[in-house]
């Protein structure tokens, strides 16, 4: 059963614009969301995450929404560089340390 | 550097033969997991630690164990392996509960 769903496998986006990726989640326990990024042959990479608390984060150019009530929330890059080209998961956490992630999309940046 | 290390890297091995990969972390963190990563299913995480004696079942805990004796150390092993578990393999730590956790390398894990 999946619980953390990211129905878009692949994004392509142009440089300089917006990269948006979403993710839905369908358990309403879950009190955290993060957002990672992985290249090839690495370890994924943690990028930024959000209590359930808050509806936005931001971090330089990357900002999550939460709309906890649609049970849905979103990565924003902007502007979007070639070096973003990589698989971002979305993932979220119990209270206890139970991290569930979803299958991930793969974002090309076009030069 | 800080820095998270699992060893072996690939590993290619036959049904039913022991092995253990092993993880290791140098930043002093409390919580560490092991996940497991296949196409189409993102990554899943088989058992998670939040202190040393204390470990609990993730998503797919089925035929691993993993034992934690010391904070640093958090090794995964494999009874019995089968082809089921070929797949690759994330080992990560985090300081606590709701930080971003760091990942290790990855570990290729073949079993025929």
């Amino acid at each position: 059963d999946q619980q953390v769903k990211q129905n878009s496998p692949s994004l392509s986006v142009q440089e300089g614009r917006i990269s948006i990726l979403n993710c839905d989640y369908t358990n309403s326990m879950f009190d955290y969301f993060l957002w990672y990024k992985k290249y090839p042959a690495e370890g994924p990479t943690f990028l930024i995450s959000i209590s359930s608390i808050k509806d936005k984060n931001e971090d330089g150019r990357f900002t999550v929404f939460l709309n906890k009530s649609a049970k849905h929330l979103s990565l924003h890059i902007v502007p979007s560089q070639p070096g973003d080209s990589a698989v971002y998961f979305c993932a979220a956490l119990y209270n206890n340390n139970d991290m569930r992630f979803g299958a991930g999309t793969r974002l090309t940046v076009k030069p | 550097e800080a820095q998270v290390t699992q060893n072996p890297r690939y590993l290619i091995t036959v049904t039913g033969k022991k092995l253990t990969v092993t993880c290791s972390q140098n930043m002093n963190h409390e919580y560490m997991s092991w996940y497991r990563q296949d196409p189409g299913l993102g990554l899943r995480q088989i058992y998670y630690s939040m202190n040393v004696e204390v470990t609990d079942k993730g998503d797919v805990p089925e035929g691993y164990k993993v034992s934690r004796k010391e904070k640093r150390n958090f090794p995964l092993i494999l009874e019995s392996p089968s082809p089921n578990q070929t797949s690759l393999y994330f080992c990560a730590s985090s300081p606590y509960r709701t930080s971003g956790r760091t990942f290790g390398p990855g570990t290729r894990l073949t079993v025929t």
